[in-house]
């Protein structure tokens, strides 16, 4: 069975950093791209981040960019998200997600993890 | 990057059809076939429902099916059900290499 395990989130004070983590099972987890998206509470989707297989190619949403890093551990199965300069708006659940499309992010984004909840408050 | 634009809620009754729109641009949803569709029950992840605008993943009822004109893509229910009530999101590729997502719309069935 496919999964997706999300771990890492908090409270965590404006400014501050965290480290999400996405342990994947049930696949060949080095053959598939990956995402991080989030919804805040009561609120829609956003997409955040893309990594490609091999970690050659890696793309963000303009709110994140330059303060949150996208990268994975083909060896430890595990997908990470570095936060850094938290703002409240960054507060949401975070999903991460296995991308089944081959040519661009976004494709066919399946399964989803259960998510993990950040807060961003003082 | 702007949302996608959805209706905030349909609603229809056991058995009717209903569709929700997602309206983009020619950067997004009008310049590719890269829109998707995902059903979000209350307190659980989204599930993927559309893929490419029209295809449907393994497992999901020929009962949902997509389209898209334009700049505009569809997802339309038949013969709704009951466990069909949920939020439902459209995404789609944009010309910047990212991912846009609309802004959700809440289905109730009656």
């Amino acid at each position: 069975e496919v999964q997706l395990v999300e771990s890492g989130g908090g409270l965590i004070q404006p400014g501050g950093s965290l480290r999400l983590s996405c342990a994947a099972s049930g696949f060949t987890f080095s053959s598939y791209s990956m995402n991080w998206v989030r919804q805040a509470p009561g609120k829609g989707l956003e997409w955040v981040s893309y990594i490609s297989r091999s970690s050659s190619t890696i793309y963000y949403a303009d709110s994140v960019k330059g303060r949150f890093t996208i990268s994975r551990d083909n060896a430890k199965n595990s997908l990470y998200l570095q936060m850094n300069s938290l703002r409240d708006e960054d507060t949401a659940v975070y999903y991460c997600a296995r991308d089944e499309g081959a040519i661009v992010p976004g494709d066919l984004i399946t399964p989803w993890g259960q998510g993990t909840l950040v807060t961003v408050s003082s | 990057q702007s949302a996608l634009t959805q209706p905030a809620s349909v609603s229809g009754s056991p058995g009717q059809s209903i569709t929700i729109s997602c309206t983009g641009t020619s950067s997004d949803v009008g310049g590719y076939n890269y829109v998707s569709w995902y059903q979000q029950h209350p307190g659980k992840a989204p599930k993927l429902m559309i893929y490419e605008v029209t295809k449907r993943p393994s497992g999901v009822p020929d009962r949902f099916s997509g389209s898209k004109s334009g700049n505009t893509a569809s997802l339309t229910i038949s013969g709704l059900q009951a466990e069909d009530e949920a939020d439902y999101y459209c995404s789609s590729y944009t010309s910047s290499n990212t991912v846009v997502f609309g802004g959700g719309t809440k289905l109730t069935v009656l």
